[in-house]
C-alpha cells in the first residue's frame, strides 16, 4: 500500500484566503520535503523538515514524526500559488528512498 | 548555485523503439534519481544511483535500464516504448549534508509514443 496519503487531492481557494494540506504516513518517516509543481512542470523546493515547524512568507510547514503527519499551510493565497503540491517523505529504512504523495492540485481563484 | 539539466525536453518515439533520456547535475551530489510522472498523478521511482557506476531498482524499473557513467550524469533508457504512452520523466539529485537531506529536480523530459 501507499506509504504517504496526501489530502485533499484538489483544492480551490479565493485570493486572500488560506487552507492546509496534509500528508499522513503509514510508517515512521525521518524527514519530509514539500514541493510546488508549477504550470511548466518544474518542481520547486518549498521546505525540508526533520522535525518541528518552518515558515517562509505565506507558507508554513509542520512535521510530526511521532504522530506520522506533515502539514503545509498557505495563507493569503495569490494566483501564483496555483499548481500541484507534493510531499515527499524519507523513511527510516530504505535510506535512499523518498516516498511521494499523489499531490494536491491547488487552484487560486481571483 | 547548481543546476540539473535534462535532455531532450520533449521526446516523440515509435512503438517498440529504444529511447534514451539524459540528466546532468553540477551540484556534485552523490545520489541521483529517475522518476516517472503520469498525468495528474504523483511521482514513481524508476531507478536511483548512490554513486558512479551504482544502480538500484525502484518500484517501476521493469521496462527501463539506467546508467551512471560518471558522478555528474545519469541516463535512463526506455527499452521498448509502448504505443500511446505519455509521461514526464523527472531526474533529481540529492543533497545529504549538514543536517539537510533534500532532492533537487530537473525540468523534466516529456515523452509521447505514437
Amino acid at each position: 500500500g501507499d506509504q504517504v496519503e496526501q489530502s485533499p487531492s484538489a483544492l480551490s481557494l479565493h485570493e486572500g484566503t488560506g487552507s492546509a494540506l496534509r500528508c499522513n504516513f503509514t510508517t515512521t518517516m525521518r524527514a519530509v520535503q514539500w514541493f510546488q509543481q508549477n504550470s511548466r512542470g518544474s518542481l520547486i523546493n518549498l521546505f525540508y523538515l526533520a522535525s518541528g515547524t518552518k515558515e517562509n512568507g505565506r507558507l508554513k510547514s509542520t512535521f510530526n514524526s511521532k504522530e506520522s503527519y506533515s502539514t503545509l499551510h498557505i495563507r493569503d493565497a495569490q494566483l501564483e500559488d496555483s499548481g500541484t503540491y507534493f510531499c515527499a517523505a524519507a523513511s527510516n529504512t530504505g535510506y535512499q528512498n523518498f516516498y511521494f504523495g499523489k499531490g494536491t492540485s491547488l487552484t487560486v481563484i481571483p | 548555485g547548481g543546476i540539473i539539466t535534462q535532455t531532450p525536453k520533449f521526446l516523440i518515439g515509435q512503438e517498440g523503439q529504444k529511447l534514451t533520456l539524459k540528466c546532468q547535475q553540477n551540484f556534485n551530489h552523490d545520489t541521483m534519481y529517475w522518476y516517472r510522472q503520469d498525468s495528474g498523478k504523483g511521482l514513481r521511482l524508476i531507478y536511483y544511483s548512490i554513486t558512479e557506476n551504482d544502480l538500484q531498482k525502484g518500484d517501476l524499473s521493469e521496462g527501463y535500464d539506467a546508467s551512471r557513467e560518471k558522478k555528474s550524469s545519469f541516463s535512463l533508457t526506455v527499452t521498448s516504448a509502448q504505443k500511446n504512452e505519455m509521461a514526464v520523466f523527472l531526474c533529481a539529485s540529492r543533497l545529504n549534508w549538514g543536517g539537510k537531506d533534500t532532492q533537487y529536480f530537473g525540468p523534466g523530459t516529456r515523452l509521447l509514443v505514437l
